[in-house]
């Protein structure tokens, strides 16, 4: 089945460590974003890629890196720097064209939750 | 500068009712789609509902129905029939045209009451 796989569900992080967050899909999109939601928050935007080997930071970057070797993988690392990092992570990807449309919505995967011990 | 407004923190409505849920949206673009998500309390974010800027009519997919206001910048989502599933967060998003940024409102939780 088509769609987009995130792991691990769960992740617990110790202070001071790096932890990376996978997501690999296979719906064939050019593009992919990672989010983070607080609880009883919305989406915000951490990074987002629009092709292979290209990728340009969201709303919210800072203590994330990111990298995209693949068109079907996004992974995402939360690094020490990141001094918040407990939170809920959706990646998400959705196909070309830069106008609008119902062709170019974004579906999501099921989530990681981080926490931090 | 773009902004999806969503004002309604929480919101309840009697099984088999309709509910509105309330989304404004701020862009000069005129290009531009709106997205409803539902969130239920497992995390997992799905697609509802699309409206783009240049659509004639309103979006409808099944019980959902979008209330396009064009003028007054506002996207409502129109649930009918409300079911006890239809508990959920949902959430109101924008893409701008030209951009592959979609930003999303703070979200409305629906609550169906028995």
């Amino acid at each position: 089945d088509g769609g987009i796989t995130q792991s691990p569900k769960y992740l617990f992080r110790k202070e001071g460590q790096n932890v990376t967050l996978s997501c690999e899909q296979n719906l064939n999109h050019d593009a992919m974003y990672w989010y983070r939601q607080d609880p009883g928050q919305g989406l915000r935007l951490i990074y987002y890629s629009q092709i292979v080997n290209d990728f340009q930071k969201g709303d919210i970057a800072e203590g994330y890196s990111v990298s995209r070797e693949k068109k079907e993988s996004f992974p995402l690392t939360v690094t020490s720097a990141q001094k918040n990092p407990t939170a809920f992570y959706l990646c998400a990807s959705s196909s070309g064209g830069h106008r609008p449309s119902s062709g170019n919505t974004i579906y999501f995967g099921e989530g990681s939750w981080l926490t931090v011990v | 500068a773009q902004k999806i407004t969503q004002t309604q923190p929480g919101m309840f409505v009697q099984e088999k009712e309709a509910v509105t849920l309330d989304c404004t949206y701020d862009t000069s673009d005129p290009s531009y789609g709106l997205f409803w998500y539902k969130q239920p309390s497992s995390g997992e974010m799905i697609f509802l509902i699309y409206q783009g800027s240049y659509d004639q009519q309103n979006a409808t997919e099944g019980r959902y129905s979008l209330n396009f206001q064009k003028a007054r910048k506002s996207a409502n989502l129109v649930i009918s029939a409300s079911q006890l599933g239809d508990s959920a967060m949902y959430f109101c998003a924008m893409r701008v045209g030209g951009g592959f940024k979609t930003i999303f409102g703070a979200g409305t939780r629906l609550f169906v009451k028995a």
